[in-house]
């Protein structure tokens, strides 16, 4: 089984600042036939379901603002929030769909 | 416009059985995967079952096994959960989510459907 481990589970942030959240695999989510990481990243706002925001590790999903990167490979994974704003306020889990089924990181609190 | 609308949700005792549906539109069904996602209160995300756009493939987390059983029917565009001796710890918001194009990335998701385990 995959278990994705997030890190911190909260951190504080101050307005326009950087956030980063780390998310490590006990597993390779690597694929060699494609070359793709198969990790996703998601946004859960209070009282809504959650929206995809990267997918493939680094892919922005559309729509998604240029502040939020994905990075890594492998193994070891980091979403950057690149200058934090208000609504950015959620909780925010990553995902890995090599395996099934899916399995999600604890989450990390993101606020303000 | 993708939309997802699950229902079927509600208080039963343990042991219990209940059906939750997926009405999906804006999209064509029959292309995707489709998962069903739950999440305890104040708690993170589960992936509970997924089902291939033709229904040929099933899986399940392991704590539903031979309790739960995903189907979907491509002709009326929906998705279902039927979920057998129901536990406490079944108690969730269960949503129903797209995959992305033949993979398991969750790219849109239903607003949720409460099922509550009570006696």
């Amino acid at each position: 089984d995959f278990v994705l481990t997030q890190s911190p589970d909260s951190l504080a942030v101050s307005l326009g600042e950087r956030a980063t959240i780390n998310c490590k695999s006990s597993q390779s989510v690597f694929y060699s036939p494609n070359g793709r990481n198969y990790l996703a990243w998601y946004q859960q706002k209070a009282g809504q379901p959650p929206k995809l925001l990267i997918y493939w590790a680094s892919t922005r999903e559309s729509g998604v603002p240029d502040r939020f990167s994905g990075s890594g490979s492998g193994t070891d994974f980091t979403l950057t929030i690149s200058s934090l704003q208000a609504e950015d306020v959620a909780v925010y889990f990553c995902q890995q769909y090599h395996g099934t089924p899916p399995t999600f990181g604890q989450g990390t609190r993101v606020e303000i | 416009e993708v939309q997802l609308v699950e229902s079927g949700g509600g208080l039963v005792q343990p042991g219990g059985s209940l059906r939750l549906s997926c009405a999906v539109s804006g999209f064509t069904f029959s292309n995707y995967w489709m998962s069903w996602v739950r999440q305890a209160p104040g708690k993170g995300l589960e992936c509970v079952a997924n089902i291939k756009y033709d229904g040929s493939e099933k899986y399940y987390v392991d704590s539903v096994k031979g309790r739960f059983t995903v189907s979907r029917d491509n002709a009326k565009n929906s998705l279902y959960l039927q979920l057998n001796n129901l536990r406490v710890e079944d108690t969730s918001t269960y949503y129903c989510t797209r995959g992305g194009l033949g993979y398991l990335y969750l790219d849109n998701w239903g607003q949720g459907t409460l099922v509550t385990v009570s006696s």
